[in-house]
């Protein structure tokens, strides 16, 4: 049982837009620590996204973006490609726990 | 150019001590706010965070782990190490060590060793 929740798995046709949710609590995304997003292919390790709730790191696409309001968080990807489908993967930090946190991913499938 | 790379056994058997190392290249873990952090992830299964050593040598574990986990660095030979006490087939995952902003972001990850329990 991950402390975020995700959706087990989401899919979109190639040029749509999909979602993914992240729900945390209190004491972690409602607390005010950031949320970071990971999307991971397969057989390889994750690879940062989404960082500080809305930042990409230099090299990801303007396709990836990520929001945050209140005990939730949200990742949106536009123009799905082929080459999006993967895992992914929300995190943030939880207070009464004293360490990082992550949701237990959600597979994204392209159609 | 910031690379880790997670080294260790790739078989272990049930109550033994595993010990992995990360080595790590493009950044110190003497500079003011550089952390490390162990991860892992169950085949299948989501990622699962299991320890962090910060610049200062402070250090924090997983809560469901603390009493089973021991963290160290050693800053001269840009390695942190990871040792897991008594481990069992439950814990047969690939292990991977990420470097930690200060945010918590883990901004680059080593590749991944898949450590295998089993008697």
């Amino acid at each position: 049982q991950s402390v975020l929740t995700q959706p087990p798995s989401v899919s979109g046709a190639p040029g749509q837009r999909v979602t993914i949710s992240c729900t945390g609590s209190s004491s972690n995304i409602g607390a005010g620590y950031d949320v970071h997003w990971y999307q991971q292919l397969p057989g390889t390790a994750p690879k940062l996204l989404i960082y500080g709730n809305n930042n990409r790191p230099s090299g990801v696409p303007d396709r990836f973006s990520g929001s945050k309001s209140g005990t939730s968080a949200s990742l949106a990807i536009t123009g799905l490609q082929a080459e999006d489908e993967a895992d992914y993967y929300c995190h943030s930090y939880d207070s009464s726990l004293s360490g990082s946190v992550f949701g237990g991913g959600t597979k994204l499938t392209v159609l | 150019q910031v690379t880790l790379k997670e080294s260790g056994p790739a078989l272990v058997k049930p109550t033994q001590t595993l010990t992995l190392t990360c080595t790590f290249s493009g950044f110190s873990l003497s500079t003011s706010g550089m952390r490390v952090s162990w991860l892992r992830q169950p085949p299948g299964k989501a990622l699962e965070w299991l320890a962090r050593i910060d610049w200062d040598d402070d250090k924090f574990y997983s809560a469901s782990l603390k009493t089973r986990l021991t963290i160290s660095k050693d800053t001269s030979k840009n390695q942190v190490v990871l040792t897991m006490t008594n481990v069992d087939p439950v814990d047969t995952a690939t292990y991977y060590c990420a470097r930690t902003q200060i945010d918590y972001s883990l901004d680059y990850w080593g590749q991944g060793t898949l450590v295998i329990v089993s008697s």
